[in-house]
């Protein structure tokens, strides 16, 4: 079974610190994703990465940097924290696509709730 | 833009009774389309997946789901829910460059 783990499944930070979210996956998956969470609002993609050392901006990327220096793992960076970055992050990995699809099935790690004080 | 609507943001059915969650997207060629269930202060896990094979997608806990092309459709259905349905249900779909979400549904089962 594919398994993506996130390293902290509880954080609480205060706002200006910087923040790491880890993300580790196990089956040689190219593509990687961070999303978060939040009520009414559904998941929203904040980057994503096809390989090593690429990403991509997804639709909220403002306030978030990423990195991948190794296949298996991306990381997510606050660089100074907000209080409306207090919310639930999803990592999800994939393989590509075939076809015309960039991607197949994503899955899922567990989720990182980050609350900034 | 492509979209992934779900019609229902809430959906409430007795237990043993059957269940329908409703999924739109927008129409592209040889669409991939999925659902996944999500437990509180848990990740997303895959039900189901289209990807060009059989219309009719048979997936985990008795779950199934039609693709309609004509109606430009994927709903998702169980003939008789149990309590431990309970849960938010995300429908989403993959295209050349985008991964595309519903909103999703919450389904409320009663006793």
């Amino acid at each position: 079974d594919v398994k993506v783990t996130q390293s902290s499944r509880y954080l609480v930070k205060r706002t200006g610190e910087k923040v790491f979210l880890e993300c580790v996956q196990d089956m040689d998956h190219e593509n990687m994703f961070w999303y978060r969470q939040d009520p009414g609002l559904g998941l929203r993609l904040i980057y994503f990465s096809y390989d090593v050392k690429m990403k991509e901006k997804g639709d909220i990327p403002e306030g978030y940097s990423v990195s991948r220096e190794k296949k298996e793992r991306f990381s997510l960076i606050l660089e100074s924290a907000s209080t409306n970055q207090t919310s639930m992050y999803l990592c999800a990995s994939s393989l590509t696509g075939t076809g015309t699809s960039l991607t197949g099935e994503l899955f899922f790690g567990e989720g990182s709730r980050l609350t900034v004080l | 833009a492509q979209s992934v609507t779900q019609l229902d943001s809430h959906v409430s059915v007795s237990e043993g009774t059957p269940v329908l969650l409703r999924c739109n997207y927008s129409s592209s060629y040889s669409p991939s389309l999925f659902w996944y269930v999500q437990h509180p202060n848990k990740g997303l896990q895959l039900l189901l997946k289209y990807t060009s094979a059989a219309t009719l997608v048979k997936g985990i806990n008795g779950f199934e789901a039609e693709f309609k092309k004509s109606e430009t459709s994927f709903h998702l259905t169980k003939p008789s829910a149990h309590m431990s349905d309970a849960a938010e249900y995300f429908c989403m779909k993959t295209s050349y460059d985008k991964v595309i979400f519903g909103p999703g549904t919450s389904l409320s089962v009663i006793p």
